[in-house]
């Protein structure tokens, strides 16, 4: 079974300061998913940044881009020139590669990191 | 906007008491998924479903079951219901299942139980 540990309960950065988010997962898989969810306090689940283990390369989104080690099982969000927009919890998830499509692809959630953008 | 509705957005019921919870997916989203997210548990998955067949079964109680319908709208259903199944719950809907579609997730629906 796949696990995910976010290790930072709460962060506070200063507006148009840059942040980084720890993310560490333990899988036996050898092709997987990982992704950012942001959960502002509507407590929507929005989508920030996905990431194939089998790409080396970094994804960014805008703000906000990923450091992937992939042999270290880490996947850390770094937002730069933060924003109070950017107040929320912070959910960091696995999924499963699957095989073909309709298989089973289910969310492995972090415990979240509470993240605050002050002036 | 996702384009994933959930209704109701409130749901108030006491113990005992059994409730549905109705999703709708994004336009031509043929995966819905369920999560609970709740103080105690946190986010966890509870069931999937593709093109109307059950794919994936999470830490769901046997209490609580869902479906699909040929429209691929889906609910979840939740009867007996006791104080420790108060907790949001979301649907997600992605294009397809596996190789790591994007899920969408609705704006969940809140359940209290009394």
């Amino acid at each position: 079974a796949q696990t995910v540990t976010q290790s930072q309960p709460e962060m506070s950065v200063q507006e148009a300061e840059t942040v980084t988010l720890s993310c560490t997962y333990d899988t036996s898989e050898n092709n997987y998913y990982l992704f950012w969810y942001k959960q502002p306090p509507s407590r929507q689940m929005i989508l920030v940044i996905r990431q194939e283990a089998y790409k080396q390369q970094n994804a960014t989104e805008n703000r906000f881009s990923v450091n992937f080690q992939k042999a270290a099982k880490s996947f850390s969000l770094k937002i730069s020139d933060s924003q109070l927009g950017d107040t929320a919890m912070y959910f960091c998830a696995f999924m499963k590669h699957g095989g073909h499509t309709g298989t089973a692809s289910k969310l492995t959630f972090g415990t979240g990191t509470r993240l605050q953008v002050t002036l | 906007d996702s384009g994933v509705t959930q209704t109701p957005k409130h749901l108030i019921t006491a113990t005992g008491q059994r409730v549905t919870l109705r999703c709708s997916p994004r336009s031509g989203d043929l995966s819905v998924y369920w999560y609970q997210q709740s103080l105690d548990q946190g986010l966890q998955f509870l069931i999937q479903y593709y093109n109307g067949e059950e794919r994936a079964k999470g830490n769901i109680l046997e209490r609580f079951s869902a479906q699909q319908f040929p429209d691929l709208h889906s609910e979840l259903n939740l009867s007996s219901l006791e104080l420790g199944d108060s907790a949001l719950y979301f649907c997600a809907s992605s294009p397809r299942a596996g190789r790591g579609y994007e899920q969408y997730f609705g704006p969940g629906t809140r359940l209290t139980v009394t």
